[in-house]
């Protein structure tokens, strides 16, 4: 049964570049949330999707969006990318319940991240 | 808004000790609990979880943690350290109705000495 997967690893980009990054989510679960974690810092949350759509939003200016494909993979854009935005990106899945939004037990399952750097 | 705060970035015990790894958090109203385990080049794992059950809760690998309302208080313990227990441990919050969005503390690093 396979994980939460991520990729890239690592990728170093350039002040004002744009990049992408991608998850594939749990088998089993269809809910996808996105986290900042910075050096020696804890995560943060940038947002969640389900049902191919943004449901809860962190406070991150809208250079960060994303997009849930129907197979619910999920991507993460950060356009014009600025030093700050070096970080460890974690990509993490949950199953939602019934009833709309995922049942709020904590249980992240998450990947190994895609570690960004920005010279 | 919910907050967390972890005493001590770093925590250093001998193989065989105590570990303790306090988290104090803040909410408007009783919230959930989480301890999460990074090991290294790995992600986040869920370690414990409290949600207004039982105030004494138990996780994987011998750890538990005590929500205690009137310190606004969950540290985690262990009664005897092993050198695997050597990692990056998280404390989180999240308010009842949010969908497991999760609020972090900024993390404390154990590390466990022979």
């Amino acid at each position: 049964d396979a994980g939460v997967t991520q990729s890239p690893t690592h990728l170093i980009k350039t002040r004002g570049q744009q990049v992408t990054l991608r998850c594939s989510p749990k088998s089993g679960h269809d809910t996808v949330s996105w986290y900042q974690q910075a050096l020696g810092q804890g995560p943060q949350f940038i947002f969640q999707y389900y049902e191919e759509e943004e449901r809860q939003r962190g406070n991150f200016p809208d250079r960060f969006s994303g997009h849930q494909f129907p197979n619910y993979s999920s991507e993460l854009n950060v356009n014009a990318l600025l030093l700050g935005d070096s970080a460890l990106y974690l990509c993490a899945s949950s199953p939602r319940g019934t009833g709309g939004a995922p049942p709020n037990t904590g249980e992240l399952f998450f990947g190994e991240g895609s570690r960004l750097t920005v010279l | 808004a919910q907050s967390v705060t972890q005493l001590g970035s770093h925590v250093s015990v001998s193989e065989g000790a105590l570990v303790l790894l306090r988290c104090n958090y803040s909410s408007s109203v009783p919230p959930y609990l989480f301890w999460y385990v990074q090991y290294p080049n790995q992600g986040l794992q869920l370690l414990l979880k409290y949600t207004s059950a039982a105030t004494l809760v138990k996780g994987i690998n011998g750890f538990e943690a005590e929500f205690k309302k009137s310190e606004t208080s969950f540290h985690l313990t262990k009664p005897s350290a092993h050198m695997s227990d050597a990692a990056e441990y998280f404390c989180a919050v999240s308010g009842r109705n949010a969908g497991n969005m999760l609020t972090f503390g900024g993390g404390t690093r154990l590390m466990v000495k022979p």
